[in-house]
């Protein structure tokens, strides 16, 4: 069975400041799929970014990049220049294709940038 | 632009009712996902189906609930004779047949049992 965990309940960061949000996870699968999920007080979940294990290429979407150590399991989230708006949130999820592509979610982190 | 549509979105119901969640994935979509998140905590599978078929339902707790996902019409998650665990938000998530990565998720139902 695979399992994702994120160890920091909560974090907070000054605004326009840089913060890491951290997350592993365990599988004996080789192909699979990691994301990073954020969830404002709206409740809605939105997609910020997608990591495909088999690219050796850090994923970035403008001010969110990854960390991604396949051999240590390890996928963290960067948040550069953190904005208000930002406040959240963060789920690291998993999924490989073969198990019908259903998402395995961490705990989550809640995140707050301070003005 | 019609995203994934869930309602209600808030239901509230005393203990013992039947509680009837619905999910319109996005146009074009067949395959649909349920997630239930409790207070604090974070989401987790309940069921895959697509059209007319439960394809894994291994999150499903094994009494007093179901889903479907029939030919015409919304997937209906039921809950019957709720019990205040229940309470939690209800998240559907739908993806295309070529994607299978790219989930898109709807607003939530956010159910109380009193």
């Amino acid at each position: 069975a695979q399992t994702v965990t994120q160890s920091q309940p909560e974090m907070s960061v000054q605004e326009a400041e840089t913060v890491t949000l951290s997350c592993t996870y365990d599988t004996s699968e080789n192909n699979y799929y990691l994301f990073w999920y954020k969830q404002p007080p709206s409740r809605q979940m939105i997609l910020v970014i997608r990591q495909e294990a088999y690219k050796q290429q850090n994923a970035t979407e403008n001010r969110f990049s990854v960390n991604f150590q396949k051999a240590a399991k390890s996928f963290s989230l960067k948040i550069s220049d953190s904005q208000l708006g930002d406040t959240a949130m963060y789920f690291c999820a998993f999924m490989i294709e073969t198990s019908g592509s259903r998402l395995t979610f961490g705990e989550g982190t809640q995140l707050t940038v301070n003005p | 632009n019609a995203g994934v549509m869930q309602n209600p979105r808030h239901l509230v119901r005393r203990r013992g009712q039947e509680a009837r969640l619905r999910c319109s994935p996005m146009k074009g979509h067949s395959h649909v996902y349920w997630y239930r998140q409790l207070p604090e905590e974070g989401l987790k599978f309940m069921v895959y189906l697509q059209k007319e078929n439960i394809i894994d339902e291994s999150g499903m707790p094994k009494e007093r609930f179901s889903a479907e996902f029939p030919k015409e019409g919304p997937s209906i998650l039921r809950i019957q004779q709720v019990v205040r665990g229940d309470s939690a938000a209800y998240f559907c998530a739908s993806r295309g047949q070529l994607s299978s990565y790219e989930q898109y998720f709807g607003p939530g139902t956010r159910l109380t049992v009193t």
